[in-house]
């Protein structure tokens, strides 16, 4: 099956600073990348969708200035958290869909944030 | 009213037990139906994808789908305390590179 991977798996940082998480497809090629965040005992919540090449499409109420996100290729998704706050803090998903695909969606771990 | 609905749970069945769980939708327009196994603090993880009405069965797990109720259901056969997880159904109204849209998940608990 398809395989997408995050890095980190996990993170602690102070308050102020930037954080950068990487999503990537290993064996497969996903125009479309979406990322989602988890808080605990609740369901994903979209926050934007990621086309390789273009800028990012962000849910209504997700701040673009923060979450910053990066397409730059057919296998690699980045989303920075700038000036993290501890309320930040969550479980950050991210899916992929193949390229010429059908939309199943293949997620990431997840990377957990944690801001103090 | 959302959506996707899907009952929260939590649900406790001893080992064995066949698992039914279900999400009813309001958008008549969605043909792609999912569902996604997610053990705690783990990525979700593809169980089983379907388009339009019908059934389909990969071992322990079938997933029914009904467009004239709008009602999706994952059964589960011979259940296993490795099933222990939460149990989220999606959906979308077209193939490609749309969003899904998740119901809340299921937490499932099998007890040995």
């Amino acid at each position: 099956g398809a395989v997408v991977s995050q890095h980190p798996s996990w993170v602690i940082c102070k308050s102020g600073t930037s954080v950068k998480i990487e999503c990537r497809s290993l064996d497969f090629q996903a125009t479309t990348m979406f990322w989602y965040r988890q808080f605990p005992k609740q369901s994903l919540m979209l926050m934007a969708t990621s086309n390789e090449g273009s800028k990012a499409t962000y849910e209504q109420g997700v701040e673009k200035d923060k979450f910053l996100i990066n397409h730059a290729s057919l296998t690699l998704s980045t989303l920075t958290v700038t000036s993290a706050h501890p309320e930040d803090s969550s479980f950050y998903i991210c899916s992929a869909t193949a390229a010429g695909g059908p939309n199943e969606q293949f997620f990431g771990p997840g990377t957990r944030l944690t801001v103090l | 009213q959302k959506e996707v609905e899907q009952d929260p749970g939590p649900l406790s069945v001893p080992e064995g037990a066949i698992v039914s769980l279900n999400c009813t939708y309001s958008n008549s327009a969605f043909q792609y139906f999912m569902w996604y196994r997610q053990y705690s603090r783990k990525g979700p993880e593809l169980l089983m994808y379907t388009y339009s009405s019908g059934n389909k069965e990969d071992g322990r797990f079938t997933a029914q789908v009904d467009k004239s109720s709008k009602y999706i259901s994952l059964f589960i056969r011979d259940s296993q305390p490795s099933d222990s997880a939460t149990y989220l159904c999606a959906m979308s109204d077209h193939s490609g590179n749309t969003p899904l849209v998740f119901g809340k998940g299921t937490r499932l608990s099998v007890i040995a």
